[in-house]
């Protein structure tokens, strides 16, 4: 079946530090690749998505390549500020005639210090 | 455009009790998926409905069940609530479903604890 494997966490930095978070996938059929970040509180909201290899997604300073020949979608951003401590979700969809769900993840958690 | 509304926002609910929460998607949005997160288990696909229909449904009980109103507006009903039903349980919307690519678009979630 689907599956999402993302680095455990929590990741902490220091302002305007560089950040990876590592994300392989499997999956059977063409997935979409998608990160989602979660704030305290809050639901997900979409951060970047990419829809077939190669793809690169950015969004707010953040990037991801979907690189099909490793099954991965690591998360960059070059500076990291406070206001991206939250948690980030790495999530597949495969395309089905059976409808559209999300596999997830397990999230890791972002901790920026000043 | 408003986003997707849930709610209750918070419920707390005792054991064998049942619970129902609603779900509003994205103005136009016709399909509706529900998601459950907890510690444990993370991020779970729970059920999708389009066109009052549903289309998917993750690996849980009977207990756990859901409708979709011809307004795309979704329910999710669990009989016989468990302590290990507390969760958050969030609600997306998507335009179609089974599209490649097809952006899901979260609410903020119904807190649920069962005492």
């Amino acid at each position: 079946g689907d599956s999402v494997t993302q680095m455990e966490g929590p990741v902490t930095l220091s302002e305007e530090a560089f950040l990876t978070i590592n994300c392989t996938y499997t999956a059977t059929g063409y997935p979409s690749l998608f990160w989602y970040v979660q704030y305290p509180g809050e639901g997900l909201q979409l951060l970047l998505k990419a829809t077939k290899a190669d793809d690169k997604g950015s969004n707010k300073g953040f990037e991801a390549t979907y690189r099909k020949e490793t099954t991965s979608f690591h998360l960059e951003k070059g500076s990291v500020q406070v206001s991206d401590s939250a948690v980030y979700f790495c999530a597949l969809g495969v395309h089905r005639d059976a409808g559209n769900m999300l596999t997830f993840g397990g999230g890791t958690r972002l901790m920026v210090k000043p | 455009k408003a986003g997707v509304t849930q709610t209750p926002r918070y419920l707390i609910k005792t054991r064998g009790q049942q619970v129902t929460l609603s779900c509003s998607p994205i103005s136009g949005h016709r399909s509706v998926s529900w998601y459950q997160q907890t510690p444990g288990q993370g991020l779970q696909f729970l059920f999708e409905y389009f066109s009052e229909t549903q289309r998917n449904k993750g690996n849980f009980p009977g207990r756990f069940s859901g409708r979709q109103f011809s307004n795309s507006r979704s329910e999710m009903n669990v009989s016989t609530l468990e302590l290990g039903d507390s969760a958050l349980y969030l609600c997306a919307s998507s335009l179609l479903p089974g599209l490649a690519g097809e952006t899901q678009y979260f609410g903020p979630g119904t807190r649920l604890l069962v005492l």
